[in-house]
């Protein structure tokens, strides 16, 4: 594997709660990418990035915040968190195009 | 935006039989991946296809990308009970390094 963990690993939450999902990386890649991976829709990507304080948003980011003030670090901030937003969350960096994925947090609000 | 469609979303077979998954983009890629997802775990990365109508093996694992880059095969021969797990296609497309992944094919496997 790529160097890559992510926590918590596990979280239950209330709806309305904010959440922060960390991951972090030890081989110090330029890109980082949040997804979400649900029954029936793949993984889809909220946010990625290309550096240090430069994110740029996915196909699912609404209600999703990201932030990367360290290279090694790309937090992923749920506001408010809503039941919609119980889901598996992966990290994933890469390596030139292709991608490794951490192990995953899965979230559940309720 | 770019969409990947990945067919089928299930498939059971017999241990031994092929299993075949196929991918088609709504635009022309430049490259395409494969992923293996196993049940519980985190998608894997598996190959990269870059040239129009490139074929690649991985021992009973045969990859082949179209000749307008715009549609994927993943083949297996003779499946075993290892290669259970959720296999994913993804394209690049205009961006360099944001993939758009398909749906999935969910593979099954009766020893």
């Amino acid at each position: 594997d790529a160097g890559i963990t992510q926590s918590p690993r596990h979280k239950v939450t209330e709806t309305g709660t904010p959440v922060t999902l960390r991951c972090h990386q030890t081989e110090n890649h330029r890109y980082m990418y949040w997804y979400r991976q649900d029954p029936g829709h793949g993984l889809r990507l909220i946010h990625y990035s290309y550096g240090v304080k430069d994110t740029d948003k996915g196909e699912v980011s609404d209600g999703y915040s990201v932030s990367r003030s360290k290279t090694e670090d790309f937090l992923l901030t749920l506001e408010s968190a809503t039941s919609s937003q119980t889901s598996v969350y992966f990290c994933a960096i890469s390596t030139g195009s292709e991608q490794y994925f951490g192990p995953g947090t899965r979230l559940t609000v309720t | 935006g770019q969409q990947v469609m990945q067919i089928p979303q299930y498939q059971h077979v017999q241990e031994g039989e092929d299993f075949t998954t196929y991918c088609n983009s709504s635009t022309t890629l430049s490259n395409i991946q494969w992923y293996k997802q196993r049940p519980g775990g985190h998608p894997v990365f598996l190959i990269q296809l870059v040239k129009s109508g490139e074929v690649k093996k991985q021992k009973r694992l045969t990859f082949q990308f179209g000749e307008a880059k715009k549609n994927s095969s993943l083949h297996i021969t003779a499946t075993q009970t290892t290669d259970v797990g959720t296999y994913f296609c993804a394209g690049l497309g205009g961006s360099n390094y944001k993939l758009t992944f398909g749906k999935g094919t969910l593979l099954t496997v009766n020893p």
